[in-house]
């Protein structure tokens, strides 16, 4: 059974770096065609891609809008994959999501979600 | 980016209706496509893959087409559990982007 679970703390205050981590488990970042990303979704919007991470160490995709405030990490013998956002502000409070993405020839998508972790920026 | 828009952004409908989703890309993305259901408070829940693939598990009243700029998500028959947000997501060019969402009320 795969799990994705994500934490970190619920309120940050302006200009503080939100940490979040990401543990699964029922997978493998080992796998070849397997990654995590990482997606926000402020209150009553839309959904936001920030980060990808795939198998390969050096394969780390970012949002370009955000690619200054954002480091996305893994250790694979955790199963965790934590991502970093600098300079965080208000309009950075959302639900923050990590999921299971597959990596394939002619397909790519996201398939298994954590349950999000919602995070407020207010002083 | 790559921008993903819609239409419409919200349908009400009733159980039984046929429901058709449209989602248009700024520029083409072959079949790079997915198609998400997401629930109040829950996270979405893959759909559709590359345009007209049906995920595991997914019920056979789902259907998506399209290739290039332009993609449908049609349900056939609507059913109680259907009422929900329906997000598209190209996944052919860094961002991955999604659309703004459509949300189907009864």
């Amino acid at each position: 059974q795969i799990t994705l679970m994500e934490s970190g703390p619920p309120l940050v205050k302006p200009t503080q770096t939100l940490t979040l981590t990401c543990t699964f488990s029922g997978f493998s970042l080992g796998t070849s065609g397997v990654g995590v990303g990482w997606i926000r979704q402020p209150p009553g919007k839309a959904l936001e891609w920030l980060a990808f991470s795939l198998w390969d160490d050096d394969d780390k995709r970012y949002s370009p809008s955000l690619k200054s405030r954002l480091t996305i990490t893994k250790d694979t013998s955790k199963n965790h994959v934590v991502l970093t956002m600098t300079h965080m502000d208000p309009v950075d409070t959302a639900t923050y999501y990590c999921a299971r993405c597959d990596v394939l020839p002619g397909a790519i998508y996201c398939d298994y979600w954590g349950q999000g972790a919602l995070v407020t920026v207010s002083s | 980016d790559i921008q993903m828009t819609q239409s419409p952004s919200s349908l009400s409908a009733s159980v039984g209706d046929r429901v058709t989703i449209t989602c248009r890309a700024s520029q083409s993305i072959s079949r790079f496509l997915n198609w998400y259901q997401q629930k109040p408070g829950k996270a979405p829940r893959l759909l559709m893959y590359a345009a007209s693939s049906l995920y595991i598990g997914v019920p056979s009243r789902f259907s998506g087409s399209g290739s290039g700029t332009d993609f449908t998500l049609t349900i056939s028959s609507l059913q109680p559990e259907d009422f929900a947000t329906y997000h598209c997501q190209q996944t052919y060019i860094n961002p991955w982007t999604f659309g703004q969402g459509t949300k189907v009320e009864i």
